[in-house]
């Protein structure tokens, strides 16, 4: 079957940097999304990798190992804005979004 | 219109009625989807349609059914509703079904039947 897993929660502190990891196995692989999913809003997209290494983008870095099957988002000097749930998605052989339940980060002051 | 819209906002809904959430994109995408989100699961697929005319079914597409009739609307249809079915409906569209491209969501359709 196809599985993504994420934790369910992280505790953090303002001006911090935090990780969250993603691992995944599925049926083909066409790249790895990450999104950030504000309570009670749409999910918004942060970041796509499909080749290894890491991808910079602002506060936000997202890494990729296709032969671990393995993400992480890294999130650097943390804001209070930055509190929210963040979900890790693949893109199966089928071009299907396979997506994690989504890791809350909770910043704390 | 500006990006993605979905209406209604929320909905409660009588168990056996029948509903049809709407889902419409100004952005000529051709790829769209309708998702559900439960507590404690990911976002899952019900249906998509990869080009206006053509449709598929996802992960869950059980009860429900859509068309694509144009490029820009993309309605689910819920006919019957049952209490499983109370759940946050999202649309989102893509430019293509392919790998590399992101999709943008609308804002969500709260249901819950009763």
């Amino acid at each position: 079957g196809q599985n993504i897993d994420q934790p369910t929660e992280m505790t953090a502190t303002e001006g911090a940097i935090v990780q969250i990891n993603c691992t995944y196995q599925t049926s083909g692989f066409n790249g790895l999304f990450w999104y950030q999913q504000h309570a009670g809003e749409a999910p918004t997209f942060l970041s796509y990798n499909v080749l290894d290494g890491l991808e910079e983008k602002g506060r936000f870095s997202s890494f990729l190992s296709r032969s671990k099957g393995y993400s992480y988002l890294l999130l650097k000097e943390l804001q209070m804005k930055d509190s929210a749930s963040y979900l890790c998605a693949v893109s199966d052989s089928n071009y299907q979004l396979i997506w994690g339940a989504g890791t809350k980060l909770i910043i704390k002051p | 219109i500006a990006g993605i819209t979905q209406a209604p906002t929320s909905q409660i809904l009588a168990a056996g009625r029948r509903m049809t959430l709407r889902c419409t994109q100004d952005m000529r995408h051709n790829a769209m989807y309708w998702y559900r989100q439960d507590l404690g699961l990911g976002l899952r697929l019900i249906h998509y349609s990869n080009t206006a005319g053509t449709t598929g079914k996802g992960e869950v597409p059980d009860g429900y059914s859509v068309s694509r009739a144009n490029t820009d609307d993309f309605p689910l249809t819920l006919a019957s509703a049952v209490p499983s079915q109370t759940s946050v409906y999202f649309c989102a569209s893509s430019r293509t079904s392919g790998g590399n491209n992101e999709q943008f969501f609308g804002p969500g359709t709260r249901l819950t039947v009763l």
